[in-house]
């Protein structure tokens, strides 16, 4: 059970949009459609903006949506706003009743 | 309104065990399941397992197998990790978070449990 590859960091200007990946293999992202991404904000507690590959929990906001392509997922931020500046989380099933989390991916509002 | 209260921070030893609970309220317990994952400081999240008290089973990462322990009390709606043998690289914030059901993605999380391995 590998971690799932995001890159480290992205970075994006108010109002743009920016794209993070998430890369797994056939065994976890390419295998299901259960990919989930999550919000971190330092020192706190992770907060699921997608999950179900492209589905957005109540109160999550339009500006956050999600896809999949073969063995790679992807989460897009659109309108960046300030409060957008956190770290991001893919996680995917992985098979026999397990979950593999990528490495994370910090997000910088310039 | 769905809560998850976790147990204070844990200071340990190399090679003693910790048990971390997580108190649920505002749903039915027996319902959802529960994973447990970990953060170490300024890393990523590591799932470690995960519960469905329904069924009464639980299902671990492979890097954890042996040494975890993941239970649940209907009675008191609390979920636990136990974790043995602890060595330095186990110093991490450990979170339970709910999941709906037998769904995958995880719609709730305690606060975190920073537990502390040093001799």
């Amino acid at each position: 059970q590998s971690a799932l590859t995001q890159p480290r960091s992205v970075s994006g200007s108010p109002g743009q949009s920016v794209t993070i990946s998430c890369t797994g293999t056939s065994s976890d992202v390419g295998g299901y459609n259960y990919v989930s991404w999550y919000q971190q904000h330092p020192g706190k507690a992770p907060k699921l903006i997608i999950y179900d590959v492209n589905k957005r929990p109540s109160g999550v906001p339009g500006r956050f949506s999600g896809s999949k392509s073969g063995n790679t997922a992807s989460l897009t931020i659109s309108g960046l706003q300030a409060e957008d500046e956190a770290d991001y989380y893919c996680c995917s099933y992985a098979g026999t009743y397990t979950l593999v989390f990528g490495g994370g991916t910090k997000l910088t509002v310039l | 309104q769905v809560q998850l209260v976790q147990s204070g921070t844990e200071v340990k030893t190399p090679g003693s065990s910790v048990k971390v609970s997580c108190k649920a309220s505002g749903g039915t317990f027996s319902s959802h399941s529960f994973s447990w994952v970990r953060q170490a400081p300024g890393q990523g999240l590591e799932w470690m397992g995960r519960i469905s008290p329904i069924f009464g089973t639980a299902n671990y990462a492979q890097k954890f197998q042996g040494r975890v322990t993941i239970t649940a009390d209907e009675l008191t709606s609390t979920a636990y990790l136990e974790l043995s043998s602890l060595r330095s690289e186990d110093t991490a914030v450990y979170y339970c978070a709910r999941s709906y059901g037998g769904n995958w993605e995880c719609d709730y999380w305690g606060q975190g449990t920073l537990v502390s391995v040093s001799s």
